[in-house]
This record gives C-alpha cells, structure tokens and sequence, in this order.
C-alpha cells in the first residue's frame, strides 16, 4: 500500500548539532510539506516543495532547510539545534489538483 | 497576516451531547477550507468545503462553510468517547499551501 513514513520517530539531540529528520512516501505526489506542532500554535508550515528540484520557506523557516532530489523524499535539515525547534515535526504530501494533504506518523525532537 | 482562528479551544462534552466547533479565517487568496481529526498522531482528513452553504456530512459529522462571513462550523451529533481528538481547521491559500488554526481539544466524557 501506498503511504508516507517519517524517521525516526523519536530523536534526542544536543544543542548545535545538526540533525535530518527523513520523510517518504510512496504516492508519487509531487506535493510535499513540513510542519512543526506546538502547543497552543496548532500546525505551522516550515517549508514546501511543489516538485524536484523545487523548495520554498513556510512560516517558520529560519534554522531549517530542506532539498528535494526526486519525487518520493523531502529531508528536512536542521543546521545548528536549538532548544526552541523541540517540537513534533510532520511531514505531509498532496497531488495537483487536490487540496487533501496525507499526513506521516510524526518525528518527536528533544533539543537538550 | 493571514490567520484561522478556532473556537473554543477546548470543550468537555458528556457522550451523547451535540457539539458545535467554530472556524473563522482571514486568508489572503483563499482556495477551500479543510477539517481533519488528530488523535493520537497524525491528522486524518475530513472534510472539504469549497462553495458556501453546501452542506458536507458524513455520518454523525457536518460541515458547512460561509464564504461571505468567513467562517465554517463542524458539528458532530451523539458524541461517542472515540470523537474525543483534537480537530483542526485549515485554509488552502494560494496553490496548496496550508494556514492551520491552533485546534479544538475535545473530550467527550462517558
């Protein structure tokens, strides 16, 4: 079955590490997005990709990058951890025409 | 700055009650309107409403969206223990992107 998968799914990691939390799927949707979850802020977008090769910064994009080299992965980069990126990250993907957007399980980062 | 605002944030209901949520949106370039339920991990799809006044329903659940007052209500009817999730409310703005509200925690009590 088609889906879309996230990992890990639980991360510890130090202040100033860099840390690239994966996102899959396997839709062959050529949308793909971000998100981080927080208390009291709902989902806030990160950055997005509407296709290989293209990226674009959400909401809340400073500390993060993403790249996406083929149609089923979009990495997510964080350069330099901080403890205000502890977070539940979520990735998501969608295809043109459709506005639906499949969520994956979710990658839970403790910055330390 | 675009924004979608939920309302309330947090609702305690017995099962069985009728329950109203609330979505209001100021979203430039506004596309359609989506529900989804999260429970214990990744949000699950609703809903979609484009066009005002049509009501969407599936089961116990509705919704309906207003496109000249700017806002979209889902109302769920003999709450069960297992509606107990966080709902959320989002505007699709521009090509695909996404502008959340922070979500309606509810919790249906036996």
């Amino acid at each position: 079955d088609a889906e879309i998968t996230q990992s890990p799914r639980h991360k510890i990691t130090e202040t100033g590490r860099q840390v690239t939390l994966a996102c899959h799927q396997t839709w062959n949707h050529n949308n793909m997005f971000w998100y981080r979850q927080d208390l009291g802020h709902g989902l806030r977008l990160i950055h997005y990709s509407y296709g290989v090769q293209d990226t674009n910064k959400g909401e809340v994009s400073d500390g993060y990058s993403v790249s996406r080299s083929n149609t089923e992965d979009l990495p997510l980069t964080l350069e330099s951890a901080a403890s205000s990126q502890t977070s539940v990250y979520f990735c998501a993907s969608s295809r043109d025409p459709t506005y639906e957007q499949y969520f994956g399980p979710g990658t839970r980062l403790t910055v330390t | 700055e675009d924004k979608v605002v939920q309302s309330p944030l947090s609702l305690v209901v017995h099962e069985g009650d009728t329950v109203t949520l609330n979505c209001s949106y100021e979203v430039t370039n506004f596309r359609s309107l989506l529900w989804y339920k999260q429970e214990k991990k990744a949000p699950t799809f609703l809903f979609m409403l484009t066009s005002s006044g049509i009501e969407k329903k599936s089961g116990r659940l509705s919704s309906i969206l207003d496109k000249k007052e700017l806002f979209s209500i889902l109302n769920i009817t003999a709450t069960q223990t297992g509606d107990s999730a966080i709902y959320l409310c989002a505007v699709v703005q521009g090509a695909q992107k996404l502008v959340f509200g922070q979500g309606t925690r509810l919790t249906i009590n036996p």
